[in-house]
């Protein structure tokens, strides 16, 4: 079936880094534009990136550009957020989710979201 | 600026029907959203897509009793026969300016 499968979060001290990875199945991947979507302890869902289908265009959250980057392995099927310098307040739980529309879509609806793995920046 | 605007809290009995609502901001009334389910410890869950003219497309899965309607920036799910596995925090979701912009998610308890 469709699926999204997040891994790589743990608990990480301020200013060090962490790769979260997304396994996608169920779907041609490389069709799709991605995005990684967070939600902090209690609060509601604030969106972080986007990459598309290719992996050539980007866009980041005001939030995290310059510290997080985000890729994609179409040959594995995998979706990638590397996040550098983190911040207490990146703490979240941290899902990725899959656009409705294939192609260059990369604004869209999200059909598609994983369970999501947990991010705790703390000393 | 683009704001979605949700009520913090719903309550309806079991059994019953209930409808939720999200606005969409001065200006930016003739925008698609998308409507998610986020059940307790558990990720979003994608339920429909929803136009400005009330028409929309659900995902796989999702019941009947779930659907969709619009009214000028005001769109709405509403949920019929009320079970409790319905308790959940609902958002809206729109991209009309690019940039995905949430809701701030309604809770939803079933009584």
């Amino acid at each position: 079936q469709v699926q999204l499968v997040e891994s790589g979060g743990g608990v990480v001290q301020p200013g060090r880094s962490l790769r979260l990875s997304c396994a996608a199945s169920g779907f041609t991947f490389s069709s799709y534009g991605m995005h990684w979507v967070r939600q902090a302890p209690g609060k509601g869902l604030e969106w972080v990136a986007v990459i598309s289908y290719d992996g050539i265009n980007k866009y980041y959250a005001d939030s995290v550009k310059g510290r997080f980057t985000i890729s994609r392995d179409n040959s594995k099927n995998t979706l990638y957020l590397q996040m550098n310098s983190l911040r207490a307040e990146d703490t979240a739980v941290f899902y990725c989710a899959k656009v409705k529309a294939s192609g260059w879509y990369l604004w869209d609806a999200f059909d598609i979201w994983g369970q999501g793995t947990m991010v705790t920046v703390s000393s | 600026q683009l704001v979605l605007t949700q009520s913090p809290s719903a309550s309806a009995s079991l059994g019953a029907s209930v409808k939720l609502t999200c606005t969409l901001s001065s200006g930016h009334s003739s925008y698609a959203i998308a409507w998610h389910q986020q059940q307790p410890e558990k990720g979003p869950r994608y339920l429909m897509n929803l136009n400005s003219d009330g028409s929309h497309t659900k995902g796989d899965g999702i019941p009947d009793r779930f659907s969709g309607s619009s009214s000028g920036a005001e769109r709405y799910l509403t949920i019929s026969s009320l079970q409790s596995e319905d308790e959940a925090d609902y958002y809206c979701q729109t991209w009309g300016t690019g940039i995905p912009v949430f809701g701030g998610g309604t809770k939803l308890t079933v009584l």
